[in-house]
């Protein structure tokens, strides 16, 4: 079983939508990462979070450490927020020594 | 903004080579890492440095490999005798004191 699942695998929405990627998680952790991959492969740090709700812009991640669950909300969703979204984390404090999900693709159609 | 840098962005070589994947930091980062990602697999950590030596690794990185912080701004990952199945996407990422990490572009390694 993997540490780290994601839900959906895949994720097609109207451009406007407002979207939700979930992130579930096995162990113990001291933090929670959201990744962003652009289909180029490079990689973008979205939040860190160990704790409750961290808002940017058009972005909100949430986390529940009780329930080892963490969500990613898009709102107002737009096609150049098409890409591979990741959750990672972190098991040890002061290293990120990151456990990946195997990411969800998330594709906005105009 | 400060960006952590990769060279270079490919890498294509022979089975039984040896590589250096080199990586720029952000300049005050404390702490430097190198993932790896094989085509269509997720992301996996290979090595943490901090304080000019390794603070942990991954199962993966053995002998093979090595890392360095040779000049005190770069950052490389040695690769002996590379093997089919080390073709991947590698990246380099810093950060600073629980702050999020900060990516390179990554270098895509090509053993044929």
């Amino acid at each position: 079983k993997n540490e780290v699942e994601q839900s959906p695998q895949n994720l097609t929405a109207q451009e406007g939508e407002f979207i939700t990627i979930n992130c579930s998680y096995s162990v113990g952790i001291s933090a929670l990462h959201w990744l962003q991959q652009h289909p180029g492969g490079g990689i973008v740090s979205l939040f860190m979070l160990s704790s409750g709700k961290k808002k940017h812009g058009r972005l909100i991640a949430t986390i529940n450490i009780q329930e080892k669950h963490s969500s990613l909300h898009i709102t107002a969703s737009h096609p150049r927020d098409s890409a591979v979204y990741i959750c990672a984390v972190r098991t040890n404090f002061g290293n990120e020594k990151l456990t990946f999900g195997t990411g969800t693709r998330l594709t906005i159609i105009p | 903004e400060p960006e952590v840098t990769q060279t270079p962005s490919h890498q294509v070589t022979q089975m039984g080579q040896e590589v250096i994947l080199r990586c720029v930091p952000i300049s005050n980062h404390l702490y430097f890492y190198w993932y790896r990602q094989i085509l269509g697999q997720k992301v996996e950590f290979l090595v943490s440095f901090y304080n000019n030596e390794i603070s942990e690794k991954s199962e993966i990185f053995d002998d093979q490999f090595s890392v360095e912080r040779p000049d005190g701004s770069n950052f490389t990952l040695k690769i002996r005798s590379t093997k089919l199945e080390d073709s991947a996407m590698y990246f380099c990422a810093s950060s600073h004191m629980e702050s999020p990490l900060h990516f390179g572009n990554g270098t895509r390694l090509t053993v044929t």
